[in-house]
């Protein structure tokens, strides 16, 4: 089974750098996601780490620890167009390519 | 934009019909997975369909079927509706390609409203 946390609710400031964290625990580990979704709209994919280490993708980057079962996603130089939840989700298993997502974290972000 | 069309985009039905929620998927891609996301959750696993076989189902009743078709367009078929099931449906396909994260792109969801 799968038990993914995240926290609910974020705020930050426009300019200013947010860490968002995901803790899991889950048999056959296989990657763990994170993905936007702006309210009323489609979750879109940001990034995937299956080894342990910091990946870094422009202005995100996402770090995972296999071992701590820990997960965090990095936000330099917010903009207001950041302000969206951010979905943490974990693969388990080479067979069938199944994602379990987190509830989400809702980030707002203020001028 | 993912490529990944569904349709409808709204609809509303009443406690105990059925309805029939459809996704065609990103060119190239043989895989297609549903996902039901309630208001403020994140979107839950229903099933995966993967070259028209079921291969892989979350914690959903029977009631909860699908069909992939050979052209990987698939339909998510929901029967004796309840209130509860009033929700987003979320429909993401894949590429099956060794070394790639195999990402999901999703579409842009069906909102269905039961009352």
């Amino acid at each position: 089974g799968q038990n993914i946390d995240q926290p609910t609710e974020m705020t930050a400031t426009e300019g200013a750098i947010v860490q968002i964290n995901c803790t899991y625990q889950t048999s056959g580990f296989n990657g763990l996601f994170w993905y936007q979704q702006h309210a009323g709209e489609a979750p879109t994919f940001l990034s995937y780490n299956v080894l342990d280490g910091l990946e870094e993708k422009g202005r995100f980057s996402s770090f995972l620890s296999r071992s701590k079962g820990y997960s965090y996603l990095l936000l330099k130089e917010l903009q207001m167009k950041d302000s969206a939840s951010y979905l943490c989700a974990v693969r388990e298993g080479t067979g069938a390519n199944n994602l379990f997502f987190g509830t989400g974290t809702r980030l707002t972000v203020i001028p | 934009e993912t490529g990944v069309t569904q349709s409808p985009t709204h609809l509303i039905k009443t406690r105990g019909q059925q309805v029939t929620l459809r996704c065609s998927s990103q060119s190239g891609h043989n895989t297609v997975s549903w996902y039901q996301q309630a208001l403020g959750q994140g979107p839950q696993f229903i099933f995966q369909y993967y070259r028209e076989e079921e291969n892989g189902r979350g914690n959903f009743p029977p009631r909860f079927s699908g069909l992939q078709f050979p052209n990987y367009s698939s339909e998510l078929n929901v029967n004796a509706l309840e209130l509860d099931d009033s929700a987003l449906y979320l429909c993401a396909s894949s590429p099956r390609e060794a070394g790639g994260p195999g990402e999901l792109f999703f579409g842009e969801g069906s909102r269905l409203t039961v009352l």
